[in-house]
This record gives C-alpha cells, structure tokens and sequence, in this order.
C-alpha cells in the first residue's frame, strides 16, 4: 500500500493484559514515530526511530512500554500489564526527510 | 521543551464564513506543520511553513507564519462541510529534518449548513 498502515485498527482488552501494535511504514521512509492521542487531548510523543540509530524513547511514560523496528522497516508497540489509562489511539508515522505521514491508528480500549 | 498552544479549542462556524485558527509556539520555531483529522482517522498533512513571514496556501486554506516565527494561523476561506474536523499544529524541534514533531491539542471545527 502507499501510505502508513496499522494493526489492528481497534483492540479492546483486560486490565493486566499485553498488547501489541503494529505498524507497516511507507516504503523507504528511515524515520518512524509513535504518538499517543488520548480523549481531549493533543498527540503526546512516545518513541522515534531514525535509521538504525539509536531509538528516541524519551516519551514513553513507563517502563511498561516498549518497541521494536526490525529491519529498518516494521515496528511493534508493546504495552504490557495495560491499565485502564493506557487507554488511547495509538498512532504511528513515518517519514524521509518531511513531512511525517500517519496511519489511521489503533484504538485501544483496556477495561 | 517547546509548548504549542492552538486557539480556539472549539469553533462552530456556519457554512460560507471565513475562520482562523492560531498556533503559539514558547520557542521559536524551526518548522510549523498544519495537519487535519477526521474522526478514526490519520493526520493528513496540509502544510509546512519554515521561513519568518513565510504563506502558503492550497484551495481555500492559507496559512502563514509571523516574522518572529513563534506564531502560526490558518485562514479558511468560505467555509464548506468537508473542512470539518480537528487542526492540529505541528513544531519541528530542529531544522534538521526528521526530526519528531510537538503538536497542539487541536482546534474542532464544525461547519454548520
């Protein structure tokens, strides 16, 4: 596909749970991002890889969050132990150069 | 780290009418991205101002970026139905490119027929 594509698109899941997101970059984009966008609230930064540099983890908010890029190109958001808070669309973006493109995001629900 | 803050939080505006949104930056500015969502969807990127007194435009949306590069508005000309949605502003912290972007909370805008 042409643009940046997410899995799943929703997923709803049991306080304490692990989850995985996932995200499909635009071909030959070196750079890929991951934002949090909770209800009100503007998009908050999480975790930005360039290359294979060494991965901006800056704004993960605990260290229940982790990710993962393989081969300079998938990348996987793992929450794990989820807790109702975590609840957010989670949205991924790539980018060469500017400007950033984004996929539609996973809404994740934790009850 | 850099703020952004986007006014109004909300705007209603009846279809035909003119509408700006604003987007102060703390910091100067490197690079201000202008995106739009709809509901469950993406960010779709509109426009990216660099320079001091810099406008750009595409259809009936323009968007300009003061000399002091701390501040950004996006004007809409004769609003329609499809401008609906939320605008976020976008900073770039660097000028460095593929840089992460802070953004504003976003401004909702309902287009009333």
């Amino acid at each position: 596909g042409a643009g940046v594509s997410q899995s799943p698109s929703n997923k709803v899941t049991e306080k304490g749970k692990d989850v995985e997101l996932r995200c499909d970059p635009i071909s030959g984009h070196t750079a890929l991002y991951w934002y949090r966008q909770s209800l009100g609230q503007g998009l908050e930064f999480l975790i930005y890889f360039q290359g294979n540099s060494a991965p901006d983890k800056s704004g993960l908010p605990s260290d229940r969050f982790s990710a993962e890029r393989t081969g300079g190109s998938v990348s996987t958001l793992t929450i794990q132990r989820t807790q109702q808070e975590d609840s957010a669309v989670y949205l991924c973006a790539s980018s060469f150069l500017s400007p950033l493109h984004f996929g539609n995001g996973t809404r994740l629900t934790v009850t | 780290s850099q703020e952004l803050e986007q006014s109004p939080q909300s705007l209603i505006v009846q279809e035909g009418k003119n509408l700006t949104i604003n987007c102060t930056s703390s910091k100067t500015l490197y690079g201000l991205y202008w995106y739009k969502q709809k509901y469950g969807e993406g960010l779709i990127f509109l426009m990216m101002l660099q320079k001091g007194g810099e406008e750009k435009s595409h259809e009936k949306i323009t968007a300009k970026l003061d000399e002091k590069k701390q501040q950004s508005s996006l004007h809409i000309t004769a609003s329609q139905p499809s401008h609906a949605g939320i605008y976020l502003c976008g900073a770039a912290n660097s000028n460095f490119g593929n840089e992460k972007l802070t953004f504003g909370t976003g401004t909702r805008l309902t287009i009333i027929p």
